[in-house]
């Protein structure tokens, strides 16, 4: 699997965006880009995911990097709620069957404060 | 429509002992993973279940085996339990297959010690 590197932790304040850096300098052609987050005490939860260009949702945006060897998850403001641990997450695409693996590395402690 | 459950929430359980953890998919979801996270770790993949079948193992020993049901909820069984299996067992169901687009859906977790 391609690996990722992210950030042990980063730091917000309420109501400010945020952006959480990912590398991912082996990515083949093929892979998606997936973050997922975990909340305390909960189990992970899918944010996005993209290929090539940028994509947004109503949780976040996505930046990805023109040669595709990093990314950034953009929270546009960021809530007490949104502190979590933050996996970015490189997905094969593997064809036709539906191989769930997700290879989840450290993530990103993210702490937002009031 | 209602989301991942799994069963129990807590479980003790003693060294050599035996465990099955349950878990219900979300509503038209025919795939399930299993996931083990240590304390102060990222979820580590220990199996898929597609259709019922096994499609995809990570690097656990053979003790750890599950079955998917016709209604694709799984168990996850544990024989001879070690300490080391004390962790968080996530269940994650997804539709399928998607070519690595599927989101997965995961449910909040059995805590397993083992003493």
């Amino acid at each position: 699997d391609a690996k990722t590197t992210q950030p042990n932790s980063m730091e917000s304040n309420e109501e400010e965006p945020v952006h959480l850096p990912c590398n991912h300098s082996t990515i083949s052609g093929t892979d998606y880009i997936h973050w997922y987050r975990q909340l305390p005490s909960q189990g992970p939860e899918y944010v996005i995911h993209g290929l090539t260009s940028n994509v947004n949702n109503r949780m976040a945006s996505l930046a990805i990097a023109e040669d595709r060897k990093s990314s950034t998850l953009i929270l546009h403001r960021a809530t007490l709620r949104d502190a979590a641990v933050y996996y970015c997450i490189l997905r094969a695409n593997a064809g036709g069957t539906s191989y769930g693996k997700l290879t989840f590395g450290q993530g990103t402690i993210l702490t937002v404060h009031p | 429509e209602t989301g991942v459950t799994q069963s129990p929430t807590h479980l003790i359980k003693t060294r050599g002992q035996q465990v099955t953890l349950r878990c219900s998919s979300q509503s038209g979801h025919n795939t399930v993973s299993w996931y083990q996270q240590a304390l102060g770790q990222g979820p580590q993949f220990i199996f898929q279940y597609y259709r019922e079948e096994e499609n995809g193992r990570g690097n656990f020993p053979p003790r750890f085996s599950g079955l998917q049901f016709p209604n694709y909820s799984s168990e996850l069984n544990v024989n001879a339990l070690e300490l080391d299996d004390s962790a968080l067992y996530l269940c994650a169901s997804s539709l399928g297959p998607s070519g690595g687009q599927d989101e997965q859906f995961f449910g909040p977790g059995t805590r397993l010690t083992v003493l």
